[in-house]
């Protein structure tokens, strides 16, 4: 079974930029989560998407938004780019339903803004 | 708000010597537990997880880890560890039936000496 893959792995943007990052889960997985991850902050939620619906939300500015599709491929987008936004951002699929716990993360997009 | 404290940044160890990661929780509900080992350029890999049940859990690759309750720690350990275990894990918790909302500690950075 392939795992999770997400494009592109690197991103190189210019501050007020805005950008699309893409993740695609296992098949048959339902919920994708999104993490920041960055040497000051460590690793953060950014929201998660389940059957095409926003279930949990960290506490990220609105500039910070994702989507999910019917096929459960998921994007988010950060608008008006911040150098601070300069992160490795991780994808993780898993089954869903209220009490699954098991996630599968994907190499991640790291993204440099300039 | 639950909150995770890794207690080492860097934990440096010898080849085939034994080493152990302390990880403490603090959450006024029911969680579960995670530990996660990031190698470099990678995303994050589930080494075990407790659910409920044995509070003597074993992972992937000689890990394993001791959920207790009353100090609110899950520390992992390895008995002997090999060069290949250089990286970074990280201990993780989300809310039970809340979706896979993860709330991460700082990580420890293992450094195995030959």
């Amino acid at each position: 079974k392939a795992g999770v893959t997400q494009t592109p792995r690197y991103l190189i943007k210019t501050r007020g930029q805005q950008v699309t990052l893409s993740c695609s889960p296992i098949s048959g997985h339902r919920s994708v989560s999104w993490y920041q991850q960055t040497p000051g902050q460590g690793l953060q939620f950014l929201f998660e998407y389940f059957s095409e619906t926003q279930r949990n939300k960290g506490n990220f500015p609105g500039r910070f938004s994702g989507r999910q599709f019917s096929n459960s491929r998921s994007e988010m987008n950060v608008s008006t780019l911040e150098l601070g936004d300069s992160a490795l951002y991780l994808c993780a699929s898993s089954l869903g339903g209220s009490d699954t716990y098991e996630q599968y993360f994907g190499p991640g997009t790291r993204l440099t803004v300039t | 708000a639950q909150s995770v404290t890794q207690l080492d940044s860097q934990v440096p160890v010898f080849e085939e010597a034994p080493v152990e990661l302390r990880c403490n929780y603090s959450s006024s509900v029911s969680v579960y537990l995670f530990w996660y080992v990031q190698y470099p350029n990678q995303g994050l890999q589930l080494l075990l997880k407790y659910l409920s049940g044995s509070t003597l859990v074993k992972g992937i690759n000689g890990f394993e880890a001791e959920f207790n309750k009353s100090q609110t720690s899950f520390h992992l350990r390895k008995p002997s560890v090999h060069i290949s275990d250089t990286a970074e894990y990280f201990c993780a918790v989300s809310l039970k039936a809340a979706g896979n909302k993860l709330t991460f500690g700082g990580g420890t950075r293992v450094l195995v000496k030959p």
